[in-house]
């Protein structure tokens, strides 16, 4: 069964820093690429960052390039999101999502599982 | 930057009835498109793909259609657990980056 937990999540004062960490199980990690994706309270999915199995291809929405930063750690099936500069209007819930693409590919598809998602709150 | 655009933003319809939701983009994405389901408190949940390709396990009235800049989701006959807000996305490859619709609710 593919499970996908978040953790990490949390309150954090404006212009501090949160990494967040997405636990993965039940499938070969290094087969699909890998995003995040957040939801603030109330409103509609907003894609934030993906990176392909090999972690050569990265993208971010513009709304956090230059503050976030994704990675993943294949040895230990570990996707992860350091937020730096973080502002009020960060505050989401956020998911991590898996590719529905496998095999060595850089190519974007559809998001096919989801966690459950973890709160993080900016706020002074 | 490709934007997608949802309509209706809320369906009301009752159970058995058929709904049909729209999705439009900015630009042509071929048939790089989902939708998604999202009830109260849950993570989405991936019904099609490239446009037309239902998921492994989901029910046969839910169907997709389109491609370039117009799509559909049609759920055929309403169900009670069908009551959700529905999202599509999009996906490009180069430069790479993804679009969500900002999604209908379809209420009873």
């Amino acid at each position: 069964e593919v499970q996908l937990v978040e953790s990490g999540g949390g309150l954090v004062q404006p212009g501090r820093s949160l990494r967040l960490s997405c636990a993965a199980s039940g499938f070969t990690f290094d087969d699909h690429g890998m995003h995040w994706v957040r939801q603030a309270p109330g409103k509609g999915l907003e894609w934030v960052s993906s990176i392909s199995w090999n972690s050569r291809t990265i993208a971010y929405a513009d709304s956090v390039k230059g503050r976030f930063s994704i990675s993943r750690d294949n040895g230990k099936n570990s996707l992860s999101l350091q937020m730096d500069s973080l502002r009020p209007e960060d505050t989401a819930v956020y998911y991590c999502a898996r590719d529905h693409n496998y095999g060595a590919t850089e190519r974007l598809s559809s998001f096919d599982f989801w966690g459950q998602g973890t709160l993080v709150t900016v706020s002074s | 930057e490709i934007v997608l655009t949802q309509s209706p933003a809320t369906l009301s319809l009752s159970p058995g009835e058929s709904a049909t939701l729209s999705c439009r983009a900015s630009q042509s994405v071929s048939s790089y498109l989902a939708w998604y389901q999202q009830k109260p408190g849950q993570a989405p949940r991936l019904l099609i793909y490239d446009a037309s390709k239902r998921v492994t396990g989901i029910p046969a009235r839910f169907s997709g259609s389109g491609s370039g800049t117009e799509f559909t989701l049609t759920i055929s006959s309403l169900e009670p657990e069908d009551f959700a807000v529905y999202y599509c996305q999009q996906w490009n490859n180069w430069p790479p980056g993804v679009t969500f619709g900002p999604g209908t609710k379809v209420d009873i």
